[in-house]
Order: C-alpha cells, then structure tokens, then sequence
C-alpha cells in the first residue's frame, strides 16, 4: 500500500536555529497537509495545499514558518527561528480529493528544541 | 465553529469484552465523521468515516460506528477487543469544505 513519505523521523535543535522537514505524499493525492501534534493532544493543522495553492493557513505561525508545494508534489515546512515551545511531532497527510476523504498520514517528525 | 469532544482520556477493557469509545460532535451542516487510530510514534492510520447512509459505519481490523444525529454522536465500537487495539483514538470531524477537526484522543488499553 501507497505510503506518505516524512523526513527526517527524529530533529534535535537548539532554538533560534533553522529547521526543516519534508514531505511526499501518496502518487496522485492534490491535497497535502502539515499538522503538529502537541503530547497528549489532537492533530492541530498548519497548513492546507490543494496542488500547489494554500487554501488554509489561518494556523501557521507566518513570522517562523514557512511551508511551499512547488510543483504540486512533495513539500516542505520550515521554522526559522525554532523556540523552544515548536517541540512536537510534525504531521504530514494526504488525501485524494480534499476534506471529504480519508487523510493519510505519514509517520511524522518528532522535533525536540533545546 | 466545529468541535470534537471525546470525554474519556481512556478507556480500559478486557480482552476479549466489547469495546465503545465515545465521541460527540458539533458542526454547521451535514458532518463527515471519522476515526484514526496511533501507534506510539507513528502517523494517525484512518479507520472508518460516515458521510452519508446507514448509520452503522464497518471499517478495518473489526471496528465499526454507530452515527446518531439526534445526539451528535459517533461513537466507535468493537465487539470483542484485542490487546492489539491499545492505542491512542482520535475522532474528527468536517462539515464538507472546512478543514477537518480532530478531537483530544482516548488512550485504549486492553488489559489481558
């Protein structure tokens, strides 16, 4: 079965730093998603790509992060500078066709900031 | 704005006995329901979802749901648990265009 691809699986930083994590999701999926999942709590969504467009965002911390699906395929999420309350685990899902559809998800990239 | 609730942090069972984890929603419209189970340091896996039809909803591994509008609930069911069912479960809901919410989770443990 299809998989969505993350990397790295594990990021250890120290604040003010730069980070960065990538996604590729399942062949054919035009929706693409980035979560961040605080311990003991639900996915929370960053951002929302339909292709290559942002359709939802109103999560993303826009002064630190950053996130680009250039070509409608693979993205990537960035946080410059990371402070120390960025530590979690970092999402990437994809679905077929929007919201309506099961999201897949991929096994995440748990950040630690020190 | 739409909620999720799942007022249980967890739910303990015997395996073996039948399992229900609770969910009730809020949402503007006709909702899109679904369940995702995680394993420790994994991505969340899709179990089942109800958009529309029978109110019973099958999915994987023998879990199903039962949709009641009267009461917004979705709550997740199994008839006989496994100790392989303990994880961590999360509801979500979407009413169609909006982004989908997901609830708290219910750690499920499964006692031997």
């Amino acid at each position: 079965e299809a998989e969505v691809a993350q990397s790295p699986r594990y990021k250890i930083t120290e604040k003010s730093q730069a980070v960065a994590f990538w996604c590729d999701p399942i062949s054919g999926h035009a929706t693409l998603y980035w979560y961040r999942q605080i311990l003991g709590q639900g996915p929370e969504l960053l951002v929302q790509f339909q292709d290559e467009s942002v359709v939802d965002d109103s999560q993303l911390p826009k002064d630190r992060f950053s996130a680009e699906r250039l070509k409608g395929v693979d993205s990537t999420l960035k946080i410059q500078p990371a402070e120390l309350g960025d530590s979690a685990m970092y999402l990437c899902a994809s679905s077929f066709r929007g919201n309506n559809s099961p999201l897949h998800f991929g096994n995440g990239t748990r950040l630690t900031v020190t | 704005a739409q909620s999720v609730a799942q007022p249980e942090d967890q739910v303990n069972v015997a395996e073996g006995n039948p399992l229900t984890v609770k969910c009730t929603y809020s949402v503007s419209g006709n909702p899109y329901l679904f369940w995702y189970v995680q394993y420790p340091n994994r991505g969340l896996q899709f179990l089942l979802k109800y958009i529309t039809g029978d109110n019973l909803v099958k999915g994987s591994y023998g879990f199903e749901a039962e949709f009641n509008k009267s009461q917004t609930s979705f709550h997740l069911k199994k008839p006989s648990a496994l100790v392989s069912d303990s994880a961590l479960y999360f509801c979500a809901v979407t009413g169609g265009y909006q982004k989908v919410t997901f609830g708290i989770g219910t750690k499920l443990q499964v006692i031997p």
